[in-house]
């Protein structure tokens, strides 16, 4: 079964804490990306990835960081720097033929 | 720069109701269109794709069209179900840029 897969469902943190969110993909695409989606306004994007070991900010990226070693995994952090870390994460990626696929997203809730 | 609108932002229909919803773009150098669901705290499904060269394209009771010059896409939904209540969110797209997403149309189809 090919597809994204995010883990965890769901995270909660203290406040200035890291956190760690996972992204793997098996579709063999090289470029993936970090949405962050907050109630009533759209998708906003964080970072991407158009291959491996390169990556470039997005609209929102203060506070945020990614990392692409593999083709398959693009991990993002939210860093003690964002102000305003609480959010639903959705991670994605996208075939040749400009098509994008979405994970289930990972809702985090920072106190 | 591009930006994305979707009208109207809720909608309620009864069962059996055929439906439009409408996504607008101010940039009309698109190079493909994408029509997406999401479900309450779920990520995004990829309904229709349309290319830039196409007019419309179509799945099962959904139909997607797409008139560039007038910069607006609509999404036919034939036959309303339950089933089918969720928010329905465009995503436009130019040659090597990033996706640009409307805020969505919030559908309740009521049994």
């Amino acid at each position: 079964d090919g597809g994204i897969t995010q883990s965890p469902k769901y995270l909660f943190r203290k406040e200035g804490q890291n956190v760690t969110l996972s992204c793997e993909q098996n579709l063999n695409h090289d470029a993936m990306y970090w949405y962050r989606q907050d109630p009533g306004q759209g998708l906003r994007l964080i970072y991407y990835s158009q291959i491996v070991n390169d990556f470039q900010k997005g609209d929102i990226a203060e506070g945020y960081s990614v990392s692409r070693e593999k083709k398959e995994s693009f991990p993002l952090t939210v860093t003690s720097a964002q102000k305003n870390p609480t959010a639903f994460y959705l991670c994605a990626s996208r075939n040749r033929a400009n098509e994008q696929y979405f994970g289930p997203g990972t809702r985090l809730t920072v106190t | 720069k591009q930006e994305v609108t979707q009208i109207p932002a809720a909608l309620s229909v009864p069962e059996g109701e055929n439906l439009v919803l409408n996504c607008s773009f101010t940039d009309s150098a698109i190079y493909n269109l994408q029509w997406f669901r999401q479900d309450p705290g779920k990520g995004l499904t990829s309904l229709l794709l349309i290319q830039s060269s196409q007019r419309e394209q179509t799945s099962g009771r959904l139909n997607a069209s797409l008139d560039k010059s007038s910069g607006r896409s609509t999404l036919y939904i034939a036959a309303s179900q339950p089933g089918d209540s969720a928010t329905y969110l465009c995503a436009v797209s130019h040659y090597g840029q990033n996706f640009v997403f409307g805020p969505g149309t919030r559908l309740s189809v009521l049994p």
